[in-house]
Formats: C-alpha cells, sequence, structure tokens
C-alpha cells in the first residue's frame, strides 16, 4: 500500500538554527498537510496545501514556519529560526482530496524534531 | 483546545471482548469523524469515519456509532486483538476543509 514518507526520522538543532523536515505524499494525492504532536500533548494541525499554496493554517504557523512543494514529489516544512518549543514530532499527511468521508488524511511515520 | 475531548486516558480488555472508546465534541460544526490508531515511533493509521448525515459505520471488527444530539461518538472493537493494543485517537473535520481537530487520545490494550 502506498505511503507518505518522512525524512530524517530524527533530527537535533541548536535554538536560532534552520530546520527543513522532507514529505513524500502518496503520488496521487493532491491536498498536503503538517501537524505536529508536542510530548504529552494532542496532535495539531499546522498546514494544508493545496495547488501549490497555503489552503488554510493555524495560529502556530507564524512567519517562522513555512512549507514549499519543490518538485512534483517532495513537500517540506522549514522552520527559520528554531525555539525550545518547536521540540516535537512533526507528521506529515496527504489525502487524495480535500477532508472528506472519500477522503481521509494518510500520515506519514513523523520526524521528531530536538531543539537545544 | 477542548472541542474534541477523550475522557478515558487507557482502557484494558480481554481478548475476544468488545472494546469501547468514547469521544465528545464540543462543535456543532463538525460534520466528518475519524479514528486514529497510532503505534510508538508510527504515524496515525486511518482506521473509520463517519459522516454526520449517518449515525453508524461499521468496516469488519470496527464499529464507529455517532449521537448528534449527544455531540459524542464511540469505536467499538470486536472482538479485540492483542494487535490492536496502541493509542486510539478521535478526529473531526468541520467547515475548514483540510483541518482536523484531534483528542488527547486513548492508550488500549488488549490482554491475551
Amino acid at each position: 500500500e502506498p505511503e507518505v514518507t518522512q525524512t530524517p526520522s530524527h533530527q537535533v538543532t541548536q535554538m536560532g538554527q534552520e530546520v527543513i523536515l522532507r514529505c513524500v505524499p502518496i503520488s496521487n494525492h493532491l491536498y498536503f498537510y503538517w501537524y505536529r504532536q508536542i510530548l504529552g500533548q494532542k496532535v495539531e494541525f499546522l498546514v494544508s496545501f493545496y495547488n501549490n499554496e497555503i489552503s488554510e493554517k493555524s495560529e502556530i504557523f507564524d512567519d517562522q514556519f513555512s512549507v514549499e512543494r519543490p518538485d512534483g514529489s517532495n513537500f517540506t516544512l522549514k522552520i527559520r529560526s528554531t525555539k525550545l518549543e518547536d521540540s516535537a514530532m512533526y507528521f506529515c499527511a496527504s489525502s487524495p482530496g480535500g477532508v472528506s468521508y472519500n477522503s481521509p488524511l494518510h500520515f506519514g511515520n513523523g520526524t521528531r524534531l530536538t531543539v537545544t | 483546545d477542548q472541542q474534541v475531548k477523550q475522557n478515558s486516558p487507557s482502557l484494558s480488555v480481554q481478548e475476544g471482548r468488545i472494546s469501547i472508546l468514547n469521544c465528545d465534541y464540543t462543535n456543532s460544526m463538525f460534520d466528518y469523524f475519524l479514528w486514529y490508531k497510532k503505534y510508538p515511533a508510527e504515524g496515525p493509521t486511518f482506521l473509520i469515519s463517519i459522516s454526520s448525515i449517518k449515525d453508524k459505520n461499521e468496516d469488519g471488527r470496527f464499529t464507529v456509532f455517532l449521537n448528534k444530539s449527544a455531540k459524542h461518538l464511540s469505536l467499538h472493537i470486536v472482538p479485540s486483538q492483542p494487535g490492536d493494543s496502541a493509542v486510539y485517537f478521535c478526529a473531526a473535520s468541520g467547515t475548514s476543509y483540510g483541518k482536523l481537530t484531534f483528542g488527547q487520545g486513548t492508550i488500549l490494550t488488549v490482554h491475551p
């Protein structure tokens, strides 16, 4: 079964550094998402992306965050200047259409980001 | 954000019995509900979903029930198997086309 793949599985970075988290969504999917889960907290929505632009973003997704689909297969999340509170598991997801009855999100295994 | 709540942090069930996981929501604009299962070091895996126009959806051992008036949904797993041991998340979507709101998760342990 096709799956969403994320790299790296674990990223350690120093506060203030830029990080790029990478994802390859399922090939025929059109909608792409980033979610994150801070340890001990809920999985929370960051951003959705369709047709090469952001469809919706949460209040967490401030100017330090950006997303890009640089080619036909990759979908990236960039954090420009990481803070300690950015430490979390970041999940990429994709769906064939927007979230609906026939279009559930399929998640990758996540990238654990540790900011020191 | 308490729009979706799973009030039981954990549930322990004997193999072969029924597991019932519960979820409550407060936002009446939610119209699509999903259950995900998550193993350690993996991402959430989609299990089953239900639209607000239905009150039940079944897929093999998994059945989701929706009670709109009570703003409550539940996931029934019958019969439960040890491989079902995982964290189960309920999630909901509404007018925000691409956004899921998750509950805190319930850790299900199925004992052989």
